[in-house]
């Protein structure tokens, strides 16, 4: 069975300040994927950024950065430089290897103060 | 290039009610999910389909709920005789054929069910 436990549920960050948000999932497959969504009011879910379990290098795409510790079971997303707009929900994701369906966490609502 | 739509955004029904929702995939994407997202949740899975055949379906979808995806290409899901425990917000996701190493999903912004 997968788990995906998000421990924040609420986070503030100055603007322009970097912030870490907590993911630790639980699985006993071998090969797996993770990922960070965004959820901005609107509603739809935003791909950000996605780690591979063999994947030997942490992941970055632009400003989001995944810290994965894959002893340790986690995988935090950091946000470098905060914006007013980076102000949403965050969702931590897993998908077992050849596996459909992504596995969700209760996210992490993060407010960006100016 | 557009994004996954649904329709309607906003639906608020009476309980016992039919409702459906549409959702119309990025058009090269031949995979379509469903999932249900509920107040302080993140999404929960409740089926996939591949072209028109689904092919996997989650115990979350009981017998009041179907989905179909007729030619491959627009997907409905219908929920019959709702119940207040349906309110949720009814999100669909598409991805492409022989998935990018990431294999991330494209989520429309989603269909918000109120069921008084």
């Amino acid at each position: 069975a997968q788990k995906i436990t998000q421990t924040q549920p609420g986070m503030f960050v100055q603007e322009k300040e970097a912030v870490t948000l907590d993911c630790t999932y639980d699985t006993s497959d071998q090969s797996y994927g993770l990922f960070w969504y965004k959820q901005p009011s609107s509603g739809e879910m935003i791909f950000l950024i996605y780690q591979g379990s063999y994947d030997e290098q942490n992941a970055t795409e632009g400003r989001y950065s995944l810290n994965f510790q894959k002893a340790r079971k986690s995988a935090n997303l950091v946000i470098s430089a905060s914006q007013l707009g980076d102000s949403a929900m965050y969702f931590c994701a897993m998908r077992r290897t050849g596996a459909n369906n992504l596995f969700f966490g209760t996210g992490t609502r993060l407010t960006v103060i100016p | 290039d557009t994004g996954v739509s649904q329709n309607p955004r906003h639906k608020i029904t009476k309980r016992g009610q039919n409702v459906t929702f549409r959702c119309d995939p990025i058009s090269e994407h031949n995979r379509l999910y469903w999932y249900r997202q509920t107040l302080g949740q993140g999404p929960e899975f409740l089926t996939y389909f591949q072209n028109e055949a689904q092919l996997e379906k989650s115990r979350l979808l009981s017998d009041r709920f179907s989905a179909e995806r007729p030619k491959g290409s627009f997907s409905t899901l219908e929920i019959q005789r709702t119940e207040q425990g349906d309110s949720a917000m009814y999100l669909c996701a598409s991805s492409p054929t022989g998935r990018p190493r990431t294999g991330e999903l494209f989520f429309g912004e989603g269909s918000r069910l109120t069921v008084l």
